[in-house]
């Protein structure tokens, strides 16, 4: 079965640090997919989505996620947190051609700081 | 737009007791989803539906009915509640087309005691 993997559960950093959280995927087809970021006490939002094209896509807040077929990764990054990006984030990928479901990680539990 | 709305916010169950968790959207999204979010878990599909009338099983479907008479709810059924079924449980509906996103709605919070 498919399944998305997010290395690290819990993440704490300073403010100003930079940021990269770990996602990988099993599945050897095509697939689209998307990072999702839950703010405490919100609901899910969409931080950046990858398609086709460049394997490099930027998203809101000045995150940016590279997508890398050959290991199946796609991790999320941002060069200098703030202490609002205390949230927590999950990865998820669609699989080509299954229609609308979206697989997701257990997610990475972020702490920034001040 | 009000986008994915869901009722209730907060909710206690005694166990056995049944409910149902609304959900609606007015994007006129064909596609739309339920999930349960537990700690160390992530979000886990518990039944989807890709249009009015069409239901389908997700990962994690025991205990739960929904059914779709409109293409704007999508209702989430707990026939007999379960300590197990404590969780936050989050509707979505998909974007149609190459952009595939998924809209959530705030999330209902259930405990089951």
């Amino acid at each position: 079965a498919q399944s998305v993997s997010q290395h690290n559960h819990h993440v704490i950093l300073s403010e100003a640090a930079s940021l990269e959280l770990g996602c990988n995927y099993s599945y050897g087809g095509t697939v689209n997919l998307f990072w999702y970021v839950q703010y405490p006490g919100q609901h899910l939002q969409l931080l950046l989505k990858y398609f086709s094209g460049d394997p490099l896509v930027k998203g809101i807040k000045g995150f940016e996620a590279e997508f890398i077929k050959s290991k199946f990764s796609f991790n999320l990054r941002k060069p200098s947190v703030q202490w609002s990006d205390t949230a927590e984030y999950f990865c998820a990928v669609k699989i080509y051609n299954q229609g609308g479901k979206l697989i997701f990680g257990q997610g990475t539990e972020l702490s920034v700081k001040p | 737009n009000a986008g994915v709305t869901q009722t209730p916010k907060f909710q206690v169950l005694k166990t056995g007791q049944s409910m149902t968790l609304q959900c609606a959207q007015d994007m006129n999204h064909e596609y739309m989803s339920w999930y349960r979010q537990d700690p160390g878990m992530g979000l886990r599909l518990i039944h989807y539906s890709v249009g009015a009338g069409i239901t389908d099983q997700g990962e994690v479907p025991n205990g739960y009915n929904v059914s779709r008479s409109t293409t704007e709810d999508f209702p989430l059924r707990l026939l007999s509640a379960a300590p197990s079924q404590t969780s936050v449980y989050f509707c979505a509906s998909t974007r149609p087309g190459t952009s595939n996103e998924q809209f959530f709605g705030p999330g209902t919070r259930l405990t089951v005691l």
